[in-house]
């Protein structure tokens, strides 16, 4: 049962632009949102993350939402950067236990 | 700082072979410690999680094991390698479930 979920396996946008990536979740227990990227062949890198509690959190061009009403979180990258290419991976965790969603392949068109 | 290691970082291994993979944690205490596995071009499935020496909770059925013999060392184990192990294994570490933060992983290939 798949608790976290990425719909959107690919994701390309233009240098400059911003980026929206999506995460849906079942469960209403989660504590904690969170958001990694990775490169192939490398371990996941800690991007951002925001409690339940909280519907917005911030750092520098990485914002994530939550919609607690509609399970439902994103993460925005703005203005997006070549570097920015990788994929995206959402997590929600409970307890001692992470969740981790199937992942978005994001482009950043030069 | 906290660091995580893990090694090797590249393993090719023959079908009904042994394997253990190692990961240790510096610069934190009493951590919860995890293996995962990316099978190729799918997302990360949790195989264990401990939350204190000697502690394993296992997730899958699979012809792995775990084992935590000290307080920031976590070890993945398998008697009898088998095809469908292949794969990218991460080890990852935490605080409260809180954040959770990777190794650089270990590739393994099983012919």
């Amino acid at each position: 049962d798949q608790q976290v979920k990425q719909n959107s396996p690919s994701l390309s946008v233009q240098e400059g632009r911003i980026s929206i990536l999506n995460c849906d979740y079942t469960n209403s227990m989660f504590d904690y949102f969170l958001w990694y990227k990775k490169y192939p062949a490398e371990g996941p890198t800690f991007l951002i993350s925001i409690s339940s509690i909280k519907d917005k959190n911030e750092d520098g061009r990485f914002t994530v939402f939550l919609n607690k009403s509609a399970k439902h979180l994103s993460l925005h990258i703005v203005p997006s950067q070549p570097g920015d290419s990788a994929v995206y991976f959402c997590a929600a965790s409970t307890g001692n236990q992470f969740y981790f969603g199937t992942g978005t392949s994001l482009t950043v068109i030069p | 700082s906290q660091t995580i290691h893990q090694w090797p970082a590249t393993l090719v291994q023959p079908v009904g072979s042994p394997l253990s993979l190692e990961c240790t944690v510096e610069g934190t205490s009493n951590p919860n410690l995890y293996w995962y596995r990316q099978a190729a071009g799918r997302g990360l499935q949790l195989l264990f999680y401990s939350v204190g020496i000697g502690q394993i909770s296992s997730e899958v059925p699979q012809n792995l094991s775990a084992s935590r013999p000290q307080d920031r060392q976590f070890i993945l184990s398998s008697k009898k390698l088998l095809l469908s192990d292949s794969g990218f294994y991460l080890c990852a570490w935490s605080v409260r479930g809180i954040t959770q933060y990777f190794g650089p992983g270990t590739r393994l290939t099983v012919l």
